[in-house]
């Protein structure tokens, strides 16, 4: 495979629920990113991972949760979402340095929550 | 202020036309700058990075102006597959990400 995958690609789950989103990169990139973008609204950043290491943070609610266990591989984690945080869910990765060279992005997850 | 502003259009235009984007962006420490274009439903897909000289790429070509912190996208000879939204994406330095538009949309009729 190649570029960036994302699991599943789409999601519908109750408030109550507890899932994951699964990104994967295989372009041998060092960061990965989180965003999320609802409907008529720009790209809102979540989370960036920099050589594994979680270096922003953009004010995101706990029910949200990452994790970086290698350089290619990127989850969020969800739990008590509310009906609000149904949106497209797109992970990305780049090579660092620098930190704000271009980003490949994944086919997003879109998620319904209930 | 918002980092990167764009006119979110929508544009409507007819094939073979030509159509330009504008983009401003507000932090003069900025140093990297793209296209990116996004189709419905899909993710973003880089276009082209936008280069101080100014660069083109067959029908595209995009324009810098540092002084007035401004990037532009040309289309000429619009093709009905170029309908999307395009997004104007910012780059700086100590900043740990990209700072994304909120898109212009063309739709190109036949």
């Amino acid at each position: 495979e190649t570029g960036v995958t994302q699991t599943p690609r789409h999601l519908v789950m109750g408030m109550t629920n507890k899932k994951s989103l699964k990104c994967e990169q295989h372009l041998g990139h060092n960061a990965m990113y989180w965003y999320k973008q609802s409907a008529k609204k720009p790209l809102e950043l979540m989370f960036v991972y920099s050589l594994e290491e979680r270096v922003e943070n953009n004010s995101v609610p706990s029910r949200f949760s990452p994790e970086c266990p290698n350089s290619s591989h990127l989850f969020l984690h969800l739990h008590t979402l509310q009906p609000e945080d149904s949106a497209l869910y797109l992970c990305a990765s780049s090579q660092e340095p620098p930190l704000n060279n271009e980003q490949f992005f994944g086919p997003g997850t879109r998620l319904t929550v209930l | 202020r918002k980092e990167v502003e764009q006119d979110p259009g929508p544009f409507n235009v007819p094939e073979g036309a030509t159509v330009a984007f504008n983009c401003t962006y507000s932090n003069s420490a900025s140093q990297s700058f793209f296209w990116y274009r996004q189709d419905c439903r899909k993710e973003p897909k880089l276009l082209m990075s936008v280069y101080s000289s100014g660069n083109e790429d067959g029908r595209f070509t995009a324009q810098l102006n540092r002084a007035s912190q401004y990037i532009s996208l040309l289309i000429r000879d619009s093709k009905l597959s170029d309908s999307a939204t395009y997004l104007c994406v910012v780059g700086r330095w100590g900043a740990n990400n990209l700072f994304f538009g909120t898109g212009t949309r063309l739709t190109v009729i036949p």
